[in-house]
């Protein structure tokens, strides 16, 4: 199995939306509605911010919301903050194991 | 409110097995019907899903043991719950420099949503 596809970084000015893709395959992303993201700041561990494709555990801003067509999960992040600078990671559920996304950067400009 | 904490050697010798223990404080591993899994990141790379358990008890009864690990890594990996049914543990034998991360233990399958601060293990002579 290979890690999902993300790119590797994204940017965006403070207030502009973004959009994070994932894609996999119909074993993983296409196959079930388990993808889950998660933010991750310098020596931190991740954090979750979306599961089951669209649900925001509670606590995290209605500014994130996640998606998915097919192969391919996305999350947004509307209007972005500085704070919102750090690395994404999506994940797939995809039967007896669990898959996760390179990783994209974000960048607010 | 749960908390995880990881702990075991930080340094490795090549060829030798990596033991970790995932310690969990204000719940039990055999409640509340949670998978329990060991995620890891070598140094400015990404996460890598090593494996996850599942444990439960109804009355006295405890069952252990439903597991499922990453292909890539299936043959070297076991995870196994402790005596102590607050803690779960990783194996990984014939290590090698490749092995070299910090090591997370995480609550859930797919969705992890607590999850241990991560301990740097080093794979050296």
């Amino acid at each position: 199995q290979s890690a999902l596809t993300q790119p590797r970084s994204v940017s965006g000015s403070p207030g502009q939306s973004v959009t994070i893709s994932c894609t996999g395959t119909s074993s993983d992303v296409g196959g079930y509605n388990y993808v889950s993201w998660y933010q991750q700041d310098p020596g931190k561990a991740p954090k979750l911010i979306i599961y089951d494709v669209i649900k925001r555990p509670s606590g995290v801003p209605d500014r994130f919301s996640g998606s998915k067509s097919g192969n391919t999960a996305s999350l947004t992040i509307s209007g972005l903050q500085a704070e919102d600078e750090a690395d994404y990671y999506c994940c797939s559920y995809a039967g007896t194991y669990t898959l996760f996304g390179g990783g994209t950067k974000l960048t607010v400009l | 409110q749960v908390q995880l904490q990881e702990s075991g050697p930080g340094l490795v010798k090549p060829s030798q097995t990596l033991s970790l223990t995932c310690t969990v404080s204000g719940g039990s591993i055999t409640s509340d019907n949670y998978y329990w899994s060991w995620i890891r990141q070598p140094a400015g790379k990404g996460l890598e899903w090593i494996g996850r358990i599942y444990t439960s008890e109804i009355g006295r009864v405890y069952t252990s043991g439903n597991t499922n690990y990453n292909p890539s890594l299936k043959s070297r990996v076991t995870i196994s719950v402790g005596t102590s049914k607050s803690q779960f543990s990783l194996k990984l034998n014939s290590v090698t420099a490749a092995d070299t991360a910090v090591y997370y233990c995480a609550r859930g399958s797919d969705a992890f949503d607590i999850w241990g601060h991560g301990t740097m293990v080093t794979v050296s002579s």
